[in-house]
């Protein structure tokens, strides 16, 4: 089973900085990586997959890198909404796993 | 609208069962391969289980196989989970997830709609 460990564990920024989270996978996982982002009492929402594709509805500042077991999700300017729990999921590997969130809160 | 609604969760004694159900609208239901992911404070989020958009092929995750049973009736618009021999680490928010892409034969393991989950809890 593909671990991967997402880092920080919390990231603690303040609107209109810049967010870089990163995600590392215990085995390639060529370009099967996926960002979800979750609110409290909601559930996940799909932000990027396979790395660098933003999914429908997504704002540009939202944006994926990496291949193979490194990763990143960089907000560029941070919103006020954006402030949340973002987890990695790869489907590369079979079962397919998440990461165990980054929890990016306000300064 | 298009919205996954889960409903059947709830406190359960180990060793006991449940069914949880997951009612879809807003989309044709029966073009989509459908997964059951779970959610803990502990363990964060774990894929539990798919299944084929007709209903005929299930995987499910080590942790449940043998015990869980996925199945689907889409003259319903209803996925279902059938949980035996529950145990405590069965604990957490169980989401019915649709796939990103509809399709009768590829599974892209992405997850664009997600229901608002269903707590189970296993404790005596």
């Amino acid at each position: 089973e593909v671990v991967l460990t997402q880092s920080p564990v919390t990231l603690s920024l303040s609107p209109g900085e810049r967010a870089t989270l990163s995600c590392r996978a215990s085995q390639s996982v060529s370009s099967y990586l996926a960002w979800y982002q979750q609110k409290p009492g909601q559930a996940p929402r799909l932000l990027i997959f396979d790395a660098s594709k933003r999914a429908t509805g997504i704002p540009p500042r939202f944006s994926g890198s990496g291949s193979g077991t490194d990763f990143t999700l960089i907000i560029s300017t941070l919103e006020p909404e954006d402030f949340a729990v973002y987890y990695c999921q790869q489907r590369s590997n079979w079962p397919s796993t998440f990461g165990q969130g980054t929890r990016l809160e306000i300064k | 609208e298009v919205q996954l609604v889960e409903s059947g969760g709830g406190l359960v004694q180990p060793g006991g069962s449940l069914r949880l159900s997951c009612v879809a609208s807003g989309f044709t239901f029966s073009t989509y391969w459908m997964h059951w992911v779970r959610q803990t404070s502990g363990k964060g989020l774990v894929w539990v289980s798919r299944i084929n958009s007709a209903g005929t092929g299930t995987t499910y995750a080590d942790s449940v196989k043998g015990r869980f049973t996925i199945s689907r009736d889409n003259a319903k618009n209803t996925l279902y989970l059938q949980m035996n021999s529950l145990r405590v680490e069965d604990t957490a928010v169980y989401y019915c997830a649709r796939v990103l892409n509809a399709s009768s034969w590829y599974d892209p393991t992405l997850f664009d709609l997600w229901g608002q989950g269903t707590l189970v809890t296993v404790s005596s």
